[in-house]
């Protein structure tokens, strides 16, 4: 069956850079978009970027436009998101999800804290 | 960005009760509306797509209607696994966006 099991999740300190890896297993990895979501309690649920099968195509949300990368490894059924320039505004559990305009399937999350 | 909003943002029902959420999106986004429900310590679970189709393996007590900005998501005779929290997504444009939520508890 579908699975999405997210790793990295680490405390930063502010400034500092994470990346977080999503491993797919169940499904045909490349033939779907992936997003990246994440959630806190006081902002709720925030999609923050997807990226197309072949990753011809991304898109971010503004507040995280610049400073997050997202990328995948179709051989490796991996996604990933590379953060720098982490705020404290960015702490987070952090979700990806197979994305067919639905978040059809997600991971189980993995806590990002970012402080001094 | 389309902004979603929910209400009520929590509910107390019984078990066998007949429930409805509304999510109000600030511009029309035809049929592009979906529902996920989220129980403490888990990721969302999608429900919902297209206003009112149901995902694999969801029961039918669940249902949803609407289009252009007023939706509604009906949860009838309610069963203990029912309460959790429950958001709506826009899928219209981006930046995708989520409701802030509603959350269902047993009274």
């Amino acid at each position: 069956q579908v699975q999405l099991v997210e790793s990295g999740g680490a405390l930063v300190k502010p400034g500092g850079s994470l990346k977080l890896s999503c491993e797919a297993v169940g499904f045909k990895f490349d033939d779907y978009f992936m997003s990246w979501i994440r959630q806190t309690p006081g902002r709720g649920l925030e999609w923050i970027a997807y990226i197309s099968g072949g990753s011809s195509h991304t898109k971010y949300a503004d507040s995280t436009k610049g400073r997050f990368t997202i990328s995948r490894d179709n051989a490796g059924n991996s996604l990933f998101l590379h953060m720098s320039g982490l705020e404290v505004a960015d702490t987070a559990v952090y979700y990806c999800a197979r994305t067919a305009g639905r978040f059809d399937y997600w991971g189980q999350g993995t806590l990002v804290t970012v402080s001094a | 960005d389309i902004q979603l909003t929910q209400s009520p943002s929590s509910l107390s029902a019984s078990v066998g009760d007949r429930v409805t959420i509304t999510c109000q999106a600030n511009q029309d986004i035809t049929t592009y509306l979906n529902w996920y429900q989220q129980k403490p310590g888990k990721a969302p679970k999608f429900l919902i797509y297209d206003v009112s189709n149901l995902a694999t393996g969801v029961p039918s007590r669940f249902s949803g209607s609407g289009s252009g900005t007023n939706f509604t998501l009906t949860i009838s005779g309610l069963q203990p696994a029912d309460f959790a929290t429950y958001f709506c997504q826009q899928y219209d444009s981006l930046p995708r966006t989520f409701g802030p939520g509603t959350r269902l508890d047993i009274k």
